[in-house]
């Protein structure tokens, strides 16, 4: 079956500007999270939708958004940008029924590399 | 924080078993490990995860202290494209996020 696929794979902004990023799930994948991964911070968790709600949030700023549509794609907004969102954004689909704290395997997607000039 | 300790970096021959360790002392009693390892600029792909008993798939054995605050990771016949970060997970904070830590740099050599 088809992956997570993640568009675009490359973009570049400049400071100030905003950008939206896409992730479509595996069908019948119900929850999508979201990660960055800078070299200095390393891999972190953004936030996670299942069925169009946000159910988990982790420590990112307001500029960060996301939302979830009835077919379980989903779209992450970062609003003006600065130099330090330049990074490799994630996402990653499950099932989702049993939240983080069940038994629950992630599938994630190539990335989405931003660069912010 | 993370909730999980691992080693920053390992070598290991390839034809030998990577035997990756991480320390999760603060594991409540209903919460799975979870491992996952990225090569690079790739994303991180599932390896195996279990929550009391050892576990073993295709890729990799899992084996929990029965206390359950440490784990290993065993790749039992690493090759060169075992060379990946190796993340060991345990789902933290009080929202249930995912705390992926910087992970273990495994080197496979010839």
């Amino acid at each position: 079956k088809a992956g997570v696929t993640q568009t675009p794979r490359y973009l570049i902004k400049t400071r100030g500007q905003q950008v939206t990023l896409s992730c479509s799930p595996i069908s019948g994948h119900r929850s999508v999270s979201w990660y960055q991964q800078t070299p200095g911070q390393g891999l972190q968790f953004l936030f996670e939708y299942f069925s169009e709600t946000q159910r988990n949030k982790g420590n990112f700023p307001g500029r960060f958004s996301g939302r979830q549509f009835s077919n379980s794609r989903s779209e992450m907004n970062v609003s003006t940008l600065e130099l330090g969102d330049s990074a490799l954004y994630l996402c990653a689909s499950s099932s989702g029924a049993a939240g983080f704290s069940g038994a629950n395997v992630l599938t994630f997607g190539a990335g989405s590399r931003l660069t912010v000039l | 924080d993370a909730k999980t300790t691992q080693p920053t970096s390992m070598d290991c021959a390839e034809g030998r078993a990577a035997n990756l360790p991480c320390n999760h002392s603060t594991i409540s009693g209903n919460e799975y490990v979870y491992w996952y390892r990225q090569i690079h600029s790739q994303g991180p792909q599932y390896i195996i995860h279990g929550l009391k008993n050892n576990e073993t798939n295709e890729m990799a054995s899992l084996i929990i202290t029965e206390d359950r605050k440490s784990s290993t990771l065993i790749l039992p016949h690493a090759t060169l494209r075992d060379t990946a970060v190796y993340y060991c997970i345990v789902p933290g904070g009080s929202q249930g996020n995912l705390i992926f830590g910087k992970g273990t740099k495994l080197s496979v050599k010839p």
